[in-house]
């Protein structure tokens, strides 16, 4: 059951900043919000998590809204190299199984 | 995070046989974990490899298909068994660090096509 709904894709500029959103309307209170990227032929990499506050880190930023209903992540210079599938994902804190999604899927163009 | 090493990267291999695939990590590390990814999807839990202990399996995954060993807190083997064109697929290990809300980290997976 996705406990997730990203869009299925998303085209960025270079340079610009990429803002991701992602809907988990059935959180609970424990669940952690978790960003991962997969890029071509690699393992998913992680980006970043939290819980209710923003979070910010040396490769995104994460808002969560005060309700916790949704997030946004944000690529704050978008590359080339930010091409890559994004997955969020909602875990509990003592539970470490990751359920994916289908994520978005994110093409930055020069 | 951990230095996650994946052996084989890729391999090819003939229906009926069985492959091997190892994770090795460069600490220690409470929690393993083995993913599988199928073509054009996205990851689906198979099994969290437990140490000195049998991994416990996700719906739709058997020991007897993918038997998993967990000898130390570094390293891990996950076994395909009997292999058919639909286990081809990216085969991934991860890591869990610690407590609390600590992500997992994962290995570049090991790419296997069945033929």
């Amino acid at each position: 059951d996705a406990k997730t709904t990203q869009p299925t894709s998303m085209d960025c500029a270079e340079g610009r900043a990429a803002n991701l959103p992602c809907n988990h309307s059935t959180i609970s209170g424990n669940e952690y919000v978790y960003w991962y990227r997969q890029i071509h032929s690699q393992g998913p990499q992680y980006i970043i998590h939290g819980l209710k506050n923003n979070e910010t880190n040396e490769m995104a930023s994460l808002i969560i809204t005060e309700d916790r209903k949704s997030s946004t992540l944000i690529l704050p210079h978008a590359t080339l190299r930010d091409t890559a599938v994004y997955y969020c994902i909602v875990r509990v804190e003592y539970d470490y199984k990751l359920s994916f999604g289908a994520g978005t899927t994110v093409t930055v163009r020069a | 995070s951990a230095v996650i090493s994946q052996k084989p990267s890729r391999d090819i291999c003939q229906r009926g046989t069985s492959l091997t695939i190892q994770c090795q990590v460069d600490s220690q590390v409470t929690m393993m974990f083995w993913y599988r990814q199928q073509p054009g999807q996205s990851l689906t839990l198979i099994a969290t490899a437990n140490q000195g202990s049998e991994a416990t399996y996700e719906s739709g995954f058997v020991i007897d298909k993918f038997p998993i060993s967990r000898p130390n807190l570094t390293f891990s083997t996950l076994t395909v068994s009997n292999m058919s064109p639909e286990d081809s697929s990216i085969y991934l290990c991860s890591v869990g660090l610690g407590q609390g809300g600590q992500p997992q980290h994962f290995g570049d997976g090991t790419r296997l096509s069945i033929l």
